[in-house]
């Protein structure tokens, strides 16, 4: 069974420094790794995904992402934090073998950049 | 281009009546998914729709939850009669083909508060 752990209930980050959420997936195969982010009350919104190819990818809103096979991580970066950068951060992972393409999510991380 | 609609955005009811949810998806997008989102966690799996067709709702209570997508394109979830344990965000998204790299853009939301 595929799951995905965020080891951080809340990470606060000053603005302009750089920001880490981090990310660790169990899956069977190579995964396929999406970042998500939740403003309150709206839906979520689609960052970035790993799929194949270079281990670090580059998404919406300057944020990236590194994939980290040994490590089975995924975190999610942005090298100058912005005060509406703060939100939930979601990761979620799905497993190749999995025909129906099942998304587990991780238990989200709240961002609190703080001026 | 439009993105996932749904409505209402907030219900407020009581234990024992019915609910039920919309969502328009994104046009041109074959494959629909219903999430469940409670508080402080990630979105759970409910159901998926390939076009008109249930592919994967083995998530969903189906005592008191269904739900239908006539004509492939907007889809209904209902609840019948809801629960004080219902309370929680319904999250409907929708994806362009299966696949499971494909990314899965989310609706604002039903916020659902069972009194």
């Amino acid at each position: 069974a595929q799951s995905v752990a965020q080891p951080e209930d809340q990470v606060n980050v000053a603005e302009g420094n750089p920001l880490t959420v981090k990310c660790t997936y169990s899956v069977s195969g190579n995964p396929y790794l999406f970042w998500y982010v939740q403003y309150p009350n709206r839906g979520l919104q689609f960052l970035l995904k790993y799929i194949t190819g270079d281990n670090l990818v580059k998404g919406s809103y300057g944020f990236e992402a590194e994939f980290n096979k040994s490590q089975t991580s995924f975190h999610l970066k942005k090298p100058s934090a912005l005060v509406s950068d703060s939100a939930l951060y979601f990761c979620a992972v799905r497993s190749p073998t999995d025909s129906w393409g099942k998304f587990q999510f991780g238990a989200g991380t709240q961002v609190v950049v703080t001026p | 281009e439009a993105g996932v609609v749904q409505s209402p955005r907030y219900k407020i009811i009581e234990k024992k009546q019915p609910v039920a949810f919309w969502c328009n998806p994104i046009s041109g997008h074959n494959t629909l998914y219903w999430y469940l989102q409670n508080l402080g966690q990630g979105p759970e799996l409910l159901i998926r729709y390939e076009n008109e067709e249930a592919v994967d709702d083995s998530q969903l209570p189906k005592d008191r939850f269904s739900a239908e997508r006539l004509k492939g394109v907007d889809s209904t979830l209902k609840i019948q009669p809801a629960e004080l344990g219902d309370s929680a965000v319904y999250l409907c998204a929708s994806s362009l083909v299966a696949g499971v790299s494909d990314t899965q853009y989310f609706g604002p939301g039903t916020r659902l508060t069972v009194l």
